[in-house]
């Protein structure tokens, strides 16, 4: 499957704790981006990487959350000290480049309880 | 702004039926213009895309249409299928940057 991966699909875990996502993009994309996409919204940014780089960050990406693309190839996201509302859909896309087809993975559903 | 505002926020349409869903933005940078379907469950797949030195664009039975003067945009699904029901979303990107997503329209296509 050359498609965008992510893991896990699923995860639960309690308030306070940490958590770790991982993307895999699709092979050679330059640009690896973040969303979250809470229940009957469309997905909201959160941050981005051309390479290695990370170019953009929103407002929404408190300092509990942090991501990383070591080397320019997979991704991870870090949610510390879960809060509630931070249960949402966390999705994966990449582009070739900027201004070309983003690809979206299935996503990682994150349940805070 | 970044926002762009998507319309209706449902839709029931009969098989064969037109569906159209519409959406605006306010940011006139935005230069790319895709729309994409997610099913319960998954991530969005990209449908179709518009740039806006096109008025109009069709795949199949996928069209967009382009009003860059009046900055809205909207996707028409001709003869539709229980198949196609799913969640529409339309987003914008400023080159360089990043998507910005409408906030969706739930299709619904009775049999």
């Amino acid at each position: 499957d050359t498609g965008v991966s992510q893991n896990p699909r699923h995860k639960i875990t309690k308030r306070g704790q940490n958590v770790t996502f991982r993307c895999d993009p699709i092979s050679e994309h330059n640009r690896l981006y973040w969303y979250r996409q809470t229940l009957g919204q469309g997905p909201e940014f959160l941050t981005y990487f051309q390479n290695e780089a990370q170019l953009e960050k929103s407002r929404l990406l408190s300092d509990r959350f942090s991501a990383e693309r070591p080397k320019g190839s997979f991704s991870t996201l870090e949610i510390q000290r879960t809060e509630q509302g931070d249960s949402a859909m966390y999705l994966c896309a990449s582009s070739l480049t900027r201004n070309t087809e983003a690809f979206f993975g299935q996503g990682t559903r994150l349940t805070v309880v | 702004q970044q926002q762009v505002k998507q319309s209706p926020q449902s839709l029931i349409v009969q098989k064969g039926g037109i569906s159209i869903i519409n959406c605006a933005y306010e940011n006139t940078a935005f230069d790319y213009f895709p729309w994409y379907q997610q099913f319960p469950g998954k991530g969005p797949a990209l449908l179709i895309a518009i740039r806006p030195d096109v008025s109009e664009k069709k795949e199949g039975r996928f069209t967009i249409s382009f009003n860059k003067s009046a900055k809205q945009f909207s996707l028409h699904i001709m003869d539709s299928q229980p198949g196609d029901s799913a969640t529409y979303f339309c987003a914008a990107e400023t080159s360089g940057s990043r998507l910005t997503f409408g906030e969706g329209t739930q299709l619904t296509v009775n049999p």
